[in-house]
């Protein structure tokens, strides 16, 4: 069974900081890895999709990447600012289909 | 209105209730998901549709009842539900289901209060 892993489980950090957010997940079988971002009592919003045949993918100040053999992910924040604090969501695709097992989130606060 | 939306937004419900939770999607999507959020835990697939057919029932119990009258509406019907059921419940949906190559997109949510 697919269990998904992140680390930290919160983060706090000044305005400004380049930060890094953690993935980990047991079965390397994915098709693909998805970033969500979650804000507090709200739906989830996708960040970044990887697809297992890539390495990376970027937009704006987000850049992600996977390690599939290793089973690792990291999301990559670059001057971080008080509007990026959200809860995020990393979660992988496995060979049932598109059926999504997300991890429990990083909870990140950046203050002004 | 565009992309996934949930109604009601916020609902509390006695154990002896009935309600539904609507969900629909206008971005021509042909899969269609529930997920439950619960305080602590990772969010948990409940069902998937594909073609308004169920394809995958993660093991929940009876007294939720998912619906899929067509690829654009899903419901999920609610009957004597328990305290522990209290949670944020999450619709999203996708192209279809293929293998994994799709994105998902999800709803704003319910917020479900049982008491």
């Amino acid at each position: 069974k697919q269990e998904v892993t992140q680390i930290p489980a919160a983060l706090s950090v000044p305005e400004g900081e380049n930060l890094v957010l953690n993935c980990s997940f047991t079965d390397s079988a994915i098709y693909n890895l998805q970033w969500f971002r979650q804000d507090p009592g709200k739906g989830l919003t996708s960040l970044l999709l990887i697809q297992s045949s890539q390495r990376e993918q970027t937009s704006g100040r987000l850049n992600a990447s996977l390690d599939k053999s290793s089973g690792r992910s990291t999301l990559y924040i670059a001057a971080s600012q008080p509007g990026d604090s959200a809860t995020y969501l990393c979660a992988v695709s496995g060979n049932a289909g598109n059926m999504l097992t997300f991890g429990g989130g990083t909870r990140l606060m950046v203050k002004p | 209105e565009t992309g996934v939306t949930q109604t009601p937004r916020h609902l509390v419900m006695g154990m002896t209730n009935k309600k539904s939770l609507k969900c629909e999607q206008h971005l021509g999507h042909n899969a269609m998901y529930w997920y439950k959020q619960s305080a602590k835990k990772p969010l948990e697939l409940m069902f998937v549709y594909n073609f308004k057919e169920q394809t995958e029932n993660n093991s929940v119990p009876s007294r939720f009842s998912p619906e899929c009258p067509n690829s654009s509406h899903l419901f999920l019907h609610l009957h004597t539900l328990q305290p522990e059921d209290s949670a944020l419940y999450l619709c999203a949906s996708s192209r279809t289901l293929s293998e994994g190559s799709y994105e998902q997109y999800f709803g704003p949510g319910t917020r479900l209060t049982v008491t």
